[in-house]
């Protein structure tokens, strides 16, 4: 009866490597979300698609790139890994952006680059 | 740029006491503004969105206010328990379609002694 879901749970890699990051939704959702928690437990929304259409895009580096297949999945493909990269990273989904939606979140990926 | 600031970072009450957690910002143009509860290595859960319409929303043992004029929500919690210890999120959403922005807070880290 998972909600959302993330793939794998903890990702180990070395800096330069492509590594990518899966989340699934089972709640019918539109809007899917990424979001990056740091060592300092600050978080910080990275993209948000709704219907597979990018609606938030904040400033990350060109080497972090969503793809939708299709609503229920949104992942998150990670290029040339660096040291700063290690983080958790959150899966999220709702009805919609824009109205009383809560969001659901993953478990969350952490992710170590050495 | 929308600003979000929770103080303090950290509190410690006795159980049984009320209390209250705040969340301050500086764009008062929100959409809505969401709280949420994240318990430690786990993904975030929420706990109560309010519409930038709606003055309150009520959820058992919890009420979260909202006046946007002043920039202000609160999340009162009553008769807090020591299940209650957890880090408390507030976000705001400031929602212009494509270039929608969400953003947190750093969290209230909450423990309540028995």
């Amino acid at each position: 009866d998972t909600a959302v879901s993330q793939t794998p749970k903890y990702l180990v890699t070395q800096m330069g490597n492509d590594k990518s990051i899966k989340c699934e939704q089972n709640l019918g959702h539109d809007t899917m979300y990424w979001y990056k928690q740091d060592s300092k437990k600050f978080l910080k929304i990275m993209f948000s698609y709704n219907n597979k259409e990018l609606i938030i895009n904040e400033t990350v580096p060109n080497r972090f790139s969503p793809k939708s297949p299709d609503k229920a999945h949104l992942n998150l493909h990670i290029n040339s890994l660096e040291l700063g990269d290690s983080a958790v990273y959150f899966c999220a989904s709702s009805h919609g952006l824009a109205g009383p939606y809560e969001q659901y979140f993953g478990p969350g990926t952490r992710l170590t680059v050495t | 740029k929308q600003e979000v600031t929770q103080i303090p970072a950290a509190l410690s009450v006795p159980e049984g006491e009320n209390l209250v957690l705040n969340c301050s910002f500086t764009d008062s143009a929100i959409y809505n503004l969401q709280w949420f509860r994240q318990d430690p290595g786990k993904g975030l859960t929420s706990l109560l969105l309010i519409q930038s319409s709606q003055r309150e929303q009520t959820s058992g043992r919890l009420n979260a206010s909202l006046d946007k004029s002043s920039g202000r929500s609160t999340l009162y919690i009553a008769a807090s328990q020591p299940g209650d210890s957890a880090t408390y999120l507030c976000a705001a959403l400031n929602y212009t379609g494509a270039n929608s922005k969400l953003t947190f807070g750093k969290g209230i880290t909450l423990s309540v002694r028995p």
